[in-house]
């Protein structure tokens, strides 16, 4: 099975700041890699499609990049309801995987 | 728009059978080329794909699970159910049902159903 790693596994930042986040997937993918945002008690909602294909109705300020095995999850300038738990997920290979998860604070 | 709702026991005894229904709305799981999806996520841990059927209802299950899960559809309800057999303490997750487009390059999971707790306790 693939094996996603991000990075990192948490992340506390203040309003305004650009958050990256690194999934690294142990073999190539392509761009089968995808992003969503879990928000506590709610399910995951897709973010980023096909490593950097934005979603209808998600803001601009989120962008996906990277193709192979190196993926980033980047959000320019934070705003208060960004802070969640971010996943990656292959569709690449079965069994599609995760990455473990990075859970974004709000100072 | 397609919507997914997840219904079953929230309490499963050691042992037993897991059962869960995903009702499907706004779409039906007949048409398309999709992939009706399991997933799972244990308390404060990541998410983990039980198993796939695709539309009409070839299946593709976790390696990790294969031997205890079992994916199948009622398309007279429009809807797709997981039973998970010999069930243990780490059975105890919130489950989640999900649809993916299966074109390649389009596989990612979008709508999701908002899970259920299923505890697995005596």
């Amino acid at each position: 099975e693939i094996v996603l790693t991000q990075s990192p596994d948490f992340q506390s930042v203040t309003p305004k700041e650009k958050v990256t986040i690194t999934c690294r997937a142990i073999q190539s993918i392509g761009t089968d890699l995808h992003w969503y945002q879990q928000k506590p008690g709610q399910s995951p909602k897709l973010l980023i499609k096909s490593a950097s294909q934005s979603i209808s109705g998600v803001p601009s300020r989120f962008r996906g990049s990277g193709s192979g095995t190196d993926f980033t999850l980047t959000i320019n300038s934070l705003e208060p309801e960004d802070g969640a738990t971010y996943y990656c997920h292959q569709s690449s290979s079965l069994p599609w995987t995760f990455g473990q998860g990075t859970k974004v604070e709000i100072k | 728009q397609v919507q997914l709702q997840e219904s079953g026991p929230g309490l499963v005894k050691p042992s037993q059978t897991l059962s869960l229904t995903c009702t499907v709305s706004g779409g039906s799981i007949s048409s398309g080329s999709y992939y009706w999806s399991w997933i799972r996520q244990p308390a404060g841990k990541g998410l983990e794909l039980i198993g796939l059927m695709y539309t009409g209802g070839n299946t593709n299950y976790n390696p990790s699970l294969k031997s205890r899960v079992v994916i199948s559809q009622d398309t007279s309800k429009n809807q797709f159910s997981l039973k998970l057999n010999s069930v243990t303490a780490a059975d105890t997750a919130v489950y989640y049902c999900a649809r993916a487009p299966a074109a390649l390059g389009e596989r990612w999971f979008d709508p999701w159903g908002q899970g259920t707790l299923v505890t697995v306790s005596s």
